[in-house]
């Protein structure tokens, strides 16, 4: 059964902790990404990679790491250096580059920072 | 950086009306632009897209219409059901294979 998985569906941290969100396709995509969503402001871009060992920084990158060292997995570091790091994370991929980048989405891990 | 404008914020339809979200996008190289329906506390479903070289879409109640000289799409639910009672998010194409979204539009459908 093909697909994105994230987790967990919930986590909750103290301030000051990093956490690692966990995101895994079987999609055999090459290109993954990170959203995060917040109520009212759609979904902005984390981090983005097109391929293994190769990332970049998408618009809202501050306090946030990655790495991409497989092909299918692309986990998602919150530091303790994100000021506001309660939110909706949301792991994407798909094929790659050219105008075919439909992009699927895994099911999110809500984040809590108390 | 490219944007895209989504409208309305909330949309509250009758069961059987139709819902029209719109979105209008800035200045593009590429030409695809997808619509996603997310419900509570699930990551966002793919509904359909348009490449424009089409003016519309259909799939099943869900038609896409798109305007590229107005740099404008829209998005319509014809015989709109309680269960399409979603988030709607429009997105456009930036610099390669990312995507910007728009707002997203709230749609509740009174049964």
């Amino acid at each position: 059964d093909g697909g994105i998985t994230q987790s967990p569906k919930y986590l909750f941290r103290k301030e000051g902790q990093n956490v690692t969100l966990s995101c895994e396709q079987n999609l055999n995509h090459d290109a993954m990404y990170w959203y995060r969503q917040d109520p009212g402001q759609g979904l902005r871009l984390i981090y983005y990679s097109q391929i293994v060992n190769d990332f970049q920084k998408g618009d809202i990158a501050e306090g946030y790491s990655v790495s991409r060292e497989k092909k299918e997995s692309f986990p998602l570091t919150v530091t303790s250096a994100q000021k506001n790091p309660t939110a909706f994370y949301l792991c994407a991929s798909s094929f790659g580059q050219g105008l075919s980048s439909e992009q699927y989405f895994g099911p999110g891990t809500r984040l809590t920072v108390t | 950086q490219q944007q895209v404008k989504q409208s309305p914020q909330s949309l509250i339809v009758q069961k059987g009306g139709i819902s029209i979200i719109n979105c209008a996008y800035e200045n593009t190289a590429f030409d695809y632009f997808p619509w996603y329906q997310q419900f509570p506390g699930k990551g966002p479903a793919l509904l359909i897209a348009i490449r424009p070289d089409v003016s519309e879409k259909k799939e099943g109640r869900f038609t896409i219409s798109f305007n590229k000289s107005a740099k404008q799409f829209s998005l319509h639910i014809m015989d709109s059901q309680p269960g399409d009672s979603a988030t709607y998010f429009c997105a456009a194409p930036r610099d390669g294979n990312k995507l910007v979204f728009g707002a997203g539009t709230i749609l509740r459908v009174k049964s």
